[in-house]
């Protein structure tokens, strides 16, 4: 059974940075093919994609943010991370991780149920 | 690729059959898919490659289109079926997705 789960700091304050953890079990993002994605949500609006990572740590960010953010793993532990630099209240949002299959195509086929974010001072 | 969703909002009854709209800014081929969003739950897949059904996504709903031009549509409506639906192409980075539709019960 696949089962990804989002944690991060709850609020944060504007210039500081957000860090968000993904746990997941039911798969390796040791297995070929493998990929964990971030995807984030304001409230009331539409879902925006941020970065994917690989099982051969291979990276994409999304160009709109991509000097901002930061993706990682840790393989042994079932976890990735992603990091977003100098946040600003536009970056309120619920943020999920989702798992990208290793059938080669890049969508997502399980999802977090994700956690919100708020950037206020 | 920008995705344009339509309509964004849905009324219809249980039993009623639906269908949203689903267009790219230049072709994807078929590399389109599906989400379901209900509040509490996870996001589900219910449709990938345009038209395969993910599994355990019941018959009633079907996808179509290639291209530029994609269908979701939801035959025989279902109590759970109300929801909030996103596509999302993957042809190229970055993935992008459409702003979703809200089916509501009439």
């Amino acid at each position: 059974q696949v089962t990804l789960k989002e944690s991060g700091p709850g609020i944060l304050q504007p210039s500081q940075t957000l860090s968000l953890t993904c746990t997941f079990s039911g798969f390796s993002l040791s297995t070929y093919g493998m990929g964990v994605g971030w995807i984030r949500q304001p409230s009331g609006k539409g879902l925006e994609w941020l970065a994917n990572i690989w099982w051969d740590d291979d990276k994409y960010y999304n160009p709109s943010l991509k000097n901002r953010l930061t993706i990682s793993k840790d393989t042994s532990n079932n976890q990735a991370f992603l990091k977003i630099t100098n946040v600003d209240t536009a970056d309120t949002a619920t943020y999920y991780c989702a798992r990208i299959d290793n059938s080669g195509y890049r969508y997502f086929d399980y999802w977090g149920q994700g956690v919100m974010v708020t950037v206020s001072s | 690729v920008q995705m344009t969703q339509s309509p964004s909002y849905l009324a219809a009854s249980p039993g009623e059959s639906v269908s949203i709209s689903c267009k790219a800014s230049k072709s994807i081929s078929n590399n389109l898919a599906w989400y379901q969003e209900k509040p509490g739950k996870a996001n589900k897949l219910l449709i990938h490659s345009g038209s395969t059904l993910q599994s355990g996504t019941p018959s009633r709903f079907s996808g179509s289109g290639s291209g530029t031009d994609f269908t979701l549509t939801i035959r025989s409506l279902e109590s759970e079926d109300f929801a909030v639906y996103y596509c999302q192409q993957y042809n190229e980075y970055p993935p992008t997705f459409g702003s979703g539709t809200k089916l509501e019960i009439k």
